[in-house]
């Protein structure tokens, strides 16, 4: 069975801040791939970056950075010099080889305050 | 290009109505997936279509709820009768191809209430 566990319920930071949404997962497929979304306060869901199993290249885009370590099962977003803007919901979410059907983790709330 | 489109946005009904959900995909994705959001339960997979054909529907709750999905730019998540406990946001979210996992996109959701 696929199981993504985000263990950070809610993070709180100030604005400049970095902080670090952390994500493991699960699963015995040899080939799936990886996701981030960001559902902010009005409510949809945006995607945000989508990683396959053979590309542990970390990936960098603007202030958001990931690091995907087959060896731990984590995939973990970073956001450098966070933003009031950047307060959200986050989803690390996880899918096999072969449907595209998701499994989303519970999510971390991130607050950023001014 | 236009996004996932789903309608209404706000349903506020009585327990016991019949309550119709509305999707249109993006077009040329051939899949179509209907998620519930709760906060117990964060987001669960009800439902996914591809190419129009019902693919795997093991999420979904109920006898009471049906999908259907008639033509590539259309799908319906229906309860029928309603109770309080189908209160939810519920996504429809579409994306393209199968054997690279293209990433879903998401509609606005549609925010629903069962008095």
């Amino acid at each position: 069975a696929q199981k993504v566990t985000q263990a950070q319920t809610e993070i709180s930071v100030v604005e400049k801040e970095d902080v670090t949404l952390d994500c493991v997962y699960e699963t015995r497929d040899t080939t799936y791939y990886l996701f981030w979304y960001k559902q902010p306060p009005s409510g949809e869901l945006v995607f945000l970056i989508r990683r396959n199993s053979f590309d542990e290249q970390n990936e960098i885009s603007g202030r958001y950075s990931w690091n995907f370590q087959k060896s731990t099962s984590s995939f973990n977003f970073t956001i450098t010099a966070s933003q009031v803007v950047d307060s959200a919901v986050y989803f690390c979410a996880l899918s096999g080889k072969y449907g595209n059907k998701l499994v989303f983790g519970a999510g971390t709330i991130l607050r950023v305050k001014s | 290009d236009a996004g996932v489109i789903q309608s209404p946005r706000h349903e506020v009904t009585e327990m016991g109505q019949e309550v119709t959900l509305r999707c249109k995909p993006i077009s040329g994705h051939d899949y179509l997936f209907w998620y519930r959001q709760t906060m117990m339960r964060g987001l669960e997979l009800l439902i996914y279509f591809n190419n129009n054909v019902p693919i795997d529907d093991s999420g979904m709750p109920e006898d009471r709820f049906s999908a259907k999905m008639p033509n590539a730019s259309f799908s319906t998540l229906k309860i029928q009768p309603s109770e309080p406990r189908d209160s939810a946001v519920y996504f429809c979210a579409s994306s393209r191809g199968r054997w690279d996992n293209q990433p879903q996109h998401f509609g606005d959701g549609t925010r629903l209430s069962i008095l």
